[in-house]
Parts: structure tokens; sequence; C-alpha cells
């Protein structure tokens, strides 16, 4: 149980472009997700939290303009990085908390992106 | 400020030979402690979760307990699959946020 997928595993884009990245709770409903970014050999960073239905909640120093998110059901969140430039390549992460029952967050597998 | 500390950086050991990590932290009213495990290039992999001092829980070769202050994750008789870096993170109160630690990757050697 508490399985969590993440869309794609890895991309690589021009400067410029957009990528979105989807987030899944595949066993569970996830009132809250929250998106961390990892550089090499570093811990995870948050970046935001986001709650079903309403708006995002970012961390001190991250361009919600730049990093869209979205939480519209509650098996899915998305992450879409706008005009992505070679300092946005990194390693995304998602978590899902499962319900309101735990705070125990459960993480997807990441996603490699590199822009170019 | 809320902190994590995690030592040692990076821990060798040979296969069989038992050790212990530690996760110091600040922070006033814990709300809980979590252990995870993260293999190079995936997600982490939660491990366990800790809400109050005196606190132990076990799985496997991993034992997890908790003071006011620290905790300590013990591994008893690794395997090299036991290789990994494994990071703690805290949540303070009235927030489900966490703060990791910068984490500690350990290597078992056959």
């Amino acid at each position: 149980g508490a399985v969590v997928s993440q869309h794609p595993s890895w991309v690589i884009c021009k400067s410029g472009t957009s990528v979105k990245i989807e987030c899944r709770s595949l066993d569970f409903q996830a009132t809250t997700m929250f998106w961390y970014r990892q550089f090499p050999k570093q811990s995870l960073m948050l970046m935001a939290t986001s709650n079903e239905g309403s708006k995002a909640t970012y961390e001190q120093g991250v361009e919600k303009d730049k990093f869209l998110i979205n939480h519209a059901s509650l098996t899915l969140s998305t992450l879409t990085v706008t005009s992505a430039h070679p300092e946005d390549s990194s390693f995304y992460i998602c978590s899902a908390r499962l319900a309101e029952t735990t705070d125990t967050q459960y993480f997807g597998p990441g996603t490699r992106l590199t822009v170019l | 400020e809320d902190q994590v500390t995690q030592s040692p950086e990076a821990l060798r050991l040979q296969e069989g030979e038992s050790s212990s990590l530690n996760c110091s932290y600040t922070v006033s009213g814990l709300r809980g402690l979590f252990w995870y495990r993260q293999d190079p290039g995936k997600g982490p992999e939660f491990l366990f979760t800790l809400y109050s001092a005196g606190e132990e829980k076990e799985k496997e070769r991993l034992k997890a307990t908790l003071t006011k202050k620290e905790s300590f994750l013990h591994i008893t008789a690794p395997k090299p699959e036991d290789s990994a870096t494994y990071l703690c993170a805290v949540q303070g109160p009235g927030t489900y946020k966490y703060i990791f630690g910068t984490g500690t990757r350990l290597k078992v050697l056959a």
C-alpha cells in the first residue's frame, strides 16, 4: 500500500520550453502532496505544499510563476516548469500524505529533468 | 531555527559489522521523526515514524530509537544490499512539512 508514481521518470527539453510532471497516489487518496527538488549528493529541498482544490503554498525563494502546481483531484498533482533553463535541471520528487490519519509522507520515484 | 543534523556523512562497513547512524534535531515541540532509505536515482523509501522519546521501531536488521534531542538508526549485521543513503526528517508543531537532514551514505562491503 501507499504507492506514489511519477511520470515521466526522465525528460530532456530545450531551453525555453515548458515541462509537466505528474504525481499520482495509486492506492490511496492524498489530501496533501509535496514537491521537492534534489541536487546531486544533497538532501531534499521542499519547493511547495499542494492541497487538493486550493492554491499551493510555496517555500521562500521558490518562484511560483516558474513552478506551477495544480492539485485537481485527491490522487493527482502536477508540477509544470515553465520556460525551463539549464539551471532548472534537477531531480524532482513528489510525496503524498496518507489522508488524515498519518503524518507520514510516501515518496514517488522521482523525475530527472535535463534542460539543454 | 529548526535544524536536523545527521552523522556521519558517510560510513563504510564490512558485511556483518553493526553500527549506528545519528540524527540530532533542534525543533521545539517535535510532531514526528521519520527515517527513509534512498537508493541512487530513486525516491526515498519509508522506514520508520517515531513520535515520542523512548519509542523504538524495528524492521529486519534496522532499529530506530528516539530521545528528546536525537534519533539513532541501528543496523545489525548489515548486508551489501543495505548500502544506500539514509535520510532523517522531522516535523515541527502545526505543520505537515518535513525538515530533512543531509543524510548518511552507507556502503556495506562484502
